[in-house]
């Protein structure tokens, strides 16, 4: 079955620096990429997604990269703010009839210091 | 448009006990999954359900048992509880169709096994 792995763990970043976290996956089939960002005792929110036929994708400060050869893509946060700390999931969605089944990778804990 | 709904939010049970965790979708959407969090990992697959039949199961025990029903909220069921099982369990709902798409979670229910 599909196995995502992320990294890092934990990301320091100082406010207005960038933040980059990378995933991989083992299933080549998976056509469905998408991060979550989890407030500490909050639920996860889908802050931006991408599709295996697409390359990148942006929004405003948000961007996701797809490797679809090396089975891997990053997320990328430019001038980071306090409110950016919280916990990231990369995740990848395997191939279903119908809806998606979602295999997350371990998270990664952003702290942006002000 | 009403969230997803989760209740209750905290349980505690005890080894060998039964629990039922219930769901209500975000108006709309057909397809419910459910994710188990354990502390500090990133959630993972149960199951999900489409149209009340059960689309799809991550790798958990038979223990593990769900329903939908026909206005689309949904219970998880964990028999003969074990320590493991603590952890936070999340409702995703979201609309059932042959492209995945966003999770919309709820807020979760924490549940502690003593």
């Amino acid at each position: 079955g599909e196995n995502v792995e992320q990294h890092p763990s934990t990301l320091s970043v100082q406010e207005g620096d960038s933040a980059v976290i990378k995933c991989t996956y083992s299933d080549s089939a998976s056509n469905y990429f998408p991060w979550y960002k989890q407030e500490l005792g909050k639920r996860p929110q889908l802050i931006i997604d991408i599709r295996s036929n697409v390359g990148e994708k942006k929004d405003q400060r948000i961007a996701v990269t797809l490797n679809k050869t090396a089975k891997h893509f990053s997320l990328h946060i430019t001038e980071t703010q306090p409110e950016d700390s919280a916990v990231y999931f990369c995740a990848a969605s395997p191939i279903m009839e119908y809806g998606n089944k979602l295999v997350f990778g371990a998270g990664t804990i952003l702290r942006v210091k002000s | 448009e009403t969230g997803v709904t989760q209740s209750p939010t905290h349980l505690i049970k005890t080894r060998g006990q039964q629990v039922t965790l219930r769901c209500s979708s975000q108006s709309g959407h057909n397809t419910v999954s459910w994710y188990q969090q354990a502390l500090g990992q990133g959630p993972q697959f149960i199951f999900q359900y489409y149209r009340e039949e059960e689309n799809g199961r991550g790798n958990f025990p038979p223990r593990f048992s769900g329903l939908q029903f026909p206005n689309y909220s949904s219970e998880l069921n964990v028999n003969a509880l074990e320590l493991d099982d603590s952890a936070l369990y999340l409702c995703a709902s979201s609309l059932g169709r042959s492209t995945p798409g966003e999770l919309f979670f709820g807020e979760g229910s924490r549940l502690t096994v003593l």
